[in-house]
């Protein structure tokens, strides 16, 4: 069975730090992108970023240079460093899965999210 | 960037009717096969349903279909049933429609 089990949300200031972090587990993990989605409260999904087995990686806009994404194919995990958070990174952070045969950035298995709250 | 636009933003129907939500892309797709339909429940995180814009996800009822091509998406739960109350997204490679909410009439 497939698992996605993020961690490492929780309250930070704006302007400060968090590494968010997924742990995945049911399939071979290095064959796969990886991707972090997030969804504000009362919005739809908000794609993030993703990475390639070999660490090519993508991001949006608006976090390219504040956000790094990276893996560890041994630990089976990804992270999520995110730098000079502002309130408008408040949401619901999902670590997805990327589907082999489903298409360009189509997420086929999702994890149950950790939440980012970025407040003074 | 293409933006995807959802019709209606909420649709209430009665149990074992027709739901239809519309998706249209700002731009023709060339490939259909970049559209995905995804359905989350309050609560939980986004659920896979359709991909390459009429292929069913492995377990997803049968009830539950996609069709289009260009600018025009259709998702399509032919006899709605109570735990298909959701908000429905579809989505072009990068970029999510702003959701459809499906309630019981």
């Amino acid at each position: 069975e497939v698992q996605l089990v993020e961690s490492g949300g929780g309250l930070v200031q704006p302007g400060g730090s968090l590494r968010l972090s997924c742990v995945a587990s049911g399939f071979t993990f290095k064959n796969y992108w990886m991707a972090w989605v997030r969804q504000a409260p009362g919005k739809g999904p908000e794609w993030v970023a993703n990475i390639r087995h070999d660490d090519h990686r993508n991001y949006l806009d608006s976090v390219e240079g504040r956000f790094f994404i990276s893996r560890d194919n041994a630990e089976n995990s990804i992270f999520l460093q995110m730098n000079r958070l502002t309130a408008e990174d408040t949401a619901v952070y999902y670590c997805a899965r990327v589907g082999l045969n489903t298409g360009y950035d189509v997420n086929d298995y999702w994890g149950q999210g950790t939440r980012v709250t970025v407040s003074s | 960037d293409i933006v995807m636009t959802q019709s209606p933003d909420s649709l209430a129907v009665s149990l074992g009717e027709r739901a239809t939500i519309n998706c249209k892309p700002s731009q023709t797709l060339s490939e259909s096969s970049d559209l995905a339909w995804y359905q989350q429940i309050p609560g939980q995180p986004p659920k896979l349903v359709i991909y390459g814009a009429s292929t069913r996800e492995s377990g997803v009822p049968d009830r539950f279909s996609g069709s289009g091509s260009g600018t025009d998406f259709t998702l399509t739960i032919s006899s709605l049933q109570a735990e298909d109350v959701a908000v429905y997204y579809c989505q072009h490679r990068r970029t999510f429609g702003q959701g459809t909410k499906v309630e019981i009439k």
